[in-house]
């Protein structure tokens, strides 16, 4: 268990609708981010989160927008769904402080979503 | 760009058997660090090993080695003596540094191994 949690672990919609996945970080981390696994594109990053500030970007679609509120908690917004949204949604947190080296990245279980 | 290959897509082997997982990166960094990760068939992404580019020794955790030699730019993992446990998908990824002021702080990954041990 490495302490990231993640809801809900599946999630099934239809295209067009709106969801929301959720991420709590590990107790004590500051950073958070977003990650999309499919069979097509692997294992993508998408953002960044530290302290409440977008910290770095990826290949995130301008359909898809993140969050991380005071208590640290992020949340993932999708919109517009379509079939090629289909993926497994990783959440992941690390220390991360304002000085120092890159930290390890702990991932959470993941959020199944399928798309019909 | 920052980039990850992992040119074996499925390795299958005998209980018992050593085996190495291939890992080969780029980046424009100097300071950068480096990854393996398991997934086991429940789907959880299993933390294993971090590696800054500045320490090129190798690194032993019971049956896992890793060999990391900046000059091909590879970071291979050897299990020892393997075990069906030891089966799933295996990524190494690739971060820049936080602060070296070019790129994501996000993972590159590569598009993993899938390693099966067979009784």
């Amino acid at each position: 268990d490495s302490g990231v949690t993640q809801t809900p672990k599946h999630l099934i919609t239809a295209t067009g609708q709106r969801v929301t996945l959720r991420c709590s970080p590990r107790s004590g981390d500051l950073s958070v981010y977003w990650y999309q696994q499919s069979l097509d594109q692997g294992l993508q990053f998408l953002i960044q989160y530290y302290n409440g500030e977008e910290r770095a970007k990826g290949n995130i679609l301008e359909r898809f927008s993140a969050q991380q509120f005071p208590d640290l908690h992020s949340e993932l917004n999708l919109s517009s769904l379509e079939l090629g949204d289909s993926a497994l949604y990783f959440c992941a947190s690390s220390a991360t402080g304002t000085s120092g080296p890159t930290d390890t990245q702990y991932f959470g279980p993941g959020t199944r979503l399928t798309v019909l | 760009a920052q980039k990850v290959t992992q040119a074996q897509t499925e390795i299958s082997v005998v209980e018992k058997e050593d085996v190495t997982l291939d890992c080969v990166y780029e980046t424009r960094d100097t300071t950068y660090y480096l990854f393996w990760y398991k997934q086991p068939p429940s789907g959880e992404l299993v933390f294993l090993i971090r590696r800054n580019s500045f320490d090129e020794q190798n690194e032993i955790s019971g049956r896992y080695s890793w060999n990391f030699q900046k000059s091909t730019s590879s970071f291979n993992f050897t299990i020892t003596a393997s075990q069906v446990v030891d089966s799933a998908v295996y990524f190494c990824a690739l971060s820049e540094a936080l602060f070296s002021g070019g790129g994501a702080d996000g993972l590159t990954f590569g598009k993993g191994t899938h390693l099966i041990i067979q009784p």
